[in-house]
């Protein structure tokens, strides 16, 4: 089966770092997608893991470990845009390349 | 550039009719997906074309749902004999390589 899963909410303070965590169980893995989508817009594109360790884009990074079906998307230096709910989304298998989402993170941020 | 547009917008519809939605993807996108979304929930896989052939339509929740992409560009997505539960944001997606962009969505709203 499909299972993805990440905390509802979190909320944190302007200025500080954040690690919103995704686990993940799937019938195969090609690939882990992080979307940030504002209230009442689309999910933009943040970062793709297709191999093991941590990828850096400026202010936000993210980390896969495949033998433990473990992501995260560390965002540093917190702003209050980052108000935002955040996507974990994983490509099972090549085949296809459709998208399971998790439910999503939505992260507060106040000054 | 321009991104990936839907339309329309929004759409009310009564019980029972049918409806069209269009989505145009980004110029040269090879592929082309349709997800529906829920209120606090992350998109949900419908189906996905490359060019003009639909490579996976598991995600249809039922025969009143299809989806054409006729030429390998724009495509439409149809509900049949709409229900109440059909109401959602449906959101469109194209890709070049791995990485999905979003549109803006419709929102059926089916009374």
């Amino acid at each position: 089966g499909q299972n993805i899963d990440q905390p509802t909410e979190m909320t944190a303070t302007e200025g500080a770092i954040v690690q919103i965590n995704c686990t993940y169980q799937t019938s195969g893995f090609n690939g882990l997608f992080w979307y940030q989508q504002h209230a009442g817009e689309a999910p933009t594109f943040l970062s793709y893991n297709v191999l093991d360790g941590l990828e850096e884009k400026g202010r936000f990074s993210s980390f896969l470990s495949r033998s433990k079906g473990y992501s995260y998307l560390l965002l540093k230096e917190l702003q209050m845009k980052d108000s935002a709910s955040y996507l974990c989304a994983v490509r099972e298998v090549r085949n296809t390349d459709k998208l399971i989402f998790g439910t999503g993170t939505r992260l507060q941020v106040f000054p | 550039g321009a991104g990936v547009s839907q339309s329309p917008r929004y759409k009310v519809t009564k019980r029972g009719q049918d409806v069209a939605l269009r989505c145009d993807p980004i110029s040269g996108h090879v592929s082309l997906y349709w997800y529906r979304q829920a209120l606090g929930q992350g998109p949900e896989f419908l189906t996905y074309f490359n060019y003009e052939a639909q490579q996976d339509k598991s995600g249809l929740p039922n025969d009143r749902f299809s989806a054409e992409r006729p030429e390998g560009s724009i495509s439409t997505l149809t509900i049949q004999r709409t229900e109440q539960r059909d109401s959602a944001m449906y959101r469109c997606a194209s890709s070049l390589a791995e990485t999905q962009y979003f549109g803006p969505g419709t929102r059926l709203l089916v009374l």
